[in-house]
């Protein structure tokens, strides 16, 4: 069975602090995304990956970086946390980019 | 730039069929239509995709016309378990991913 994880399910951090979320798939996909989803607004994609070591901005990166030194595993990272990054977000993974396999999520509170 | 219209909400009642439809204008030509389940707490689920005509899996069925100016995703007698929001998934012509602002289903006994 198709498996995305992602580290934390309920994260609180400090404004400023650097914040990493982990996110691993097991289907050895091609193709990663992180998205935020805000109430009111949907799914925003922050950035994606298409293979290793590569990466794109989606529509709201600023803020956010990623890595993805594995292909399994593509980590965001918010170099300082302020709280308007305070949401829920979301990997997700996938061999074609139209059909995604996401993870339960993390909600992060920065406060 | 494309973008994506759907119904912020509708309600049914067990055993009808409901249709939610996602307009999107600008898509990419020649790029599949997706659309998504989320329950609370849960990250989305893909349920159905298409390119044009009629698409039917177990779950559900998804009409796109031949412009592809939208798409009309459509679940069977609904039951209590399919409220859920529902969000339509398409990439532009430079081929920007672009969800929908999702659509919540309330299914009533």
């Amino acid at each position: 069975d198709v498996k995305v994880t992602q580290s934390s399910r309920y994260l609180v951090k400090r404004t400023g602090e650097k914040v990493f979320l982990e996110c691993v798939q097991d289907m050895d996909h091609e193709n990663m995304f992180w998205y935020r989803q805000d109430p009111g607004l949907g799914l925003r994609l922050i950035y994606f990956s298409y293979d290793v070591k590569m990466k794109e901005k989606g529509d709201i990166p600023e803020g956010y970086s990623v890595s993805r030194e594995k292909k399994e595993r593509f980590s965001l990272i918010l170099e300082s946390a302020s709280t308007n990054q305070t949401s829920m977000y979301l990997c997700a993974s996938s061999e074609r980019t139209y059909e995604q396999y996401f993870g339960p999520g993390t909600r992060l509170t920065v406060t | 730039l494309a973008k994506t219209t759907q119904p912020i909400s509708m309600d049914s009642y067990e055993g009808q069929e409901v249709n939610i439809t996602c307009s999107h204008n600008n898509i990419a030509t020649n790029d599949y239509i997706t659309w998504y389940q989320q329950f609370p707490s849960q990250g989305p689920r893909f349920i159905i995709q298409g390119y044009k005509t009629k698409v039917t899996n177990e779950v559900a069925s998804l009409f796109i016309p031949a412009d592809r100016k939208s798409s009309t995703l459509s679940l069977p007698r609904v039951s209590l378990s399919d409220t859920a929001v529902y969000y339509c998934l398409v990439h532009d012509s430079s081929y920007k991913l672009i969800f929908g602002s999702g659509t919540r289903l309330l299914v009533r006994p």
